[in-house]
């Protein structure tokens, strides 16, 4: 089955940085959304996107669609030690139907103090 | 409290000794599935239902079985399980409004190891 490509595949970043990170597809989707794992548990859903260019933020989260339909990209702002897990983008392909998800190989982040 | 519930956490088994793994939701959602994850592969979906009584292979279907004979279990079935199955697996559930599915609600995930 066809899979995502997350980059990076893990960052180290410092307390207080911003971070980005982007997920890339050799096909269109109609529906992105991210997804956070932390250390133990399984992954909740932090945003959805469902209309290309469309730029939805969740506090101090902003993901983006990408224009083509076949990118899409998390930023975080001002990073704390909670910010700590693993991130996964997935991509639907056609929005509104009980199509299948796929998921990106995923985002390790970790926060230094 | 709205949840997905799976039995056991951590197991450790040999190869060929049937297990199953539990998998129970709370929310009167309509969909399941159960994924696994390995290092740098990121989530693969295994099997997944569209509501009880109605089951259909994923990306990694081969060496498990599933049922859903009620709306709120989702069992994974290995029969003979081998080496290549040890990995994390999780299930996941969502309600089909409007008829989608995108917006996944997980289980805590089960650790397997096949010896």
């Amino acid at each position: 089955g066809q899979q995502l490509n997350q980059s990076p595949q893990s960052m180290f970043i410092q307390e207080g940085e911003d971070v980005s990170m982007n997920c890339t597809s050799s096909s269109i989707f109609n529906t992105w959304l991210w997804y956070k794992q932390e250390p133990g548990e399984g992954p909740v859903l932090l945003i959805a996107l469902y209309k290309a260019g469309e730029l939805t933020s969740n506090g101090r989260l902003t993901a983006q669609f990408g224009i083509t339909r076949k990118d899409s990209f998390l930023n975080i702002s001002a990073s704390i030690p909670s910010d700590v897990g693993i991130y996964f983008c997935a991509g639907q392909g056609r929005a509104g139907t009980a199509s299948k998800l796929t998921f990106g190989t995923g985002t390790r982040l970790q926060v230094t103090l | 409290e709205a949840q997905v519930t799976q039995n056991p956490r951590y197991l450790i088994t040999v190869t060929g000794k049937k297990l199953t793994v539990t998998c129970s939701q709370n929310m009167n959602h309509e969909y399941m599935s159960w994924y696994r994850q390995d290092p740098g592969l990121g989530l693969r979906q295994i099997y997944y239902s569209m509501n009880v009584e109605v089951t259909d292979k994923g990306d990694v279907p081969e060496g498990y079985k599933v049922s859903r004979k009620e709306k709120r279990n989702f069992p994974l079935i290995l029969e003979s399980p081998s080496p290549n199955q040890t990995s994390l697996y999780f299930c996941a559930s969502s309600p089909l409004m409007e008829g989608a599915n995108e917006k996944l609600f997980f289980g805590s995930g089960t650790q397997l190891s096949v010896l």
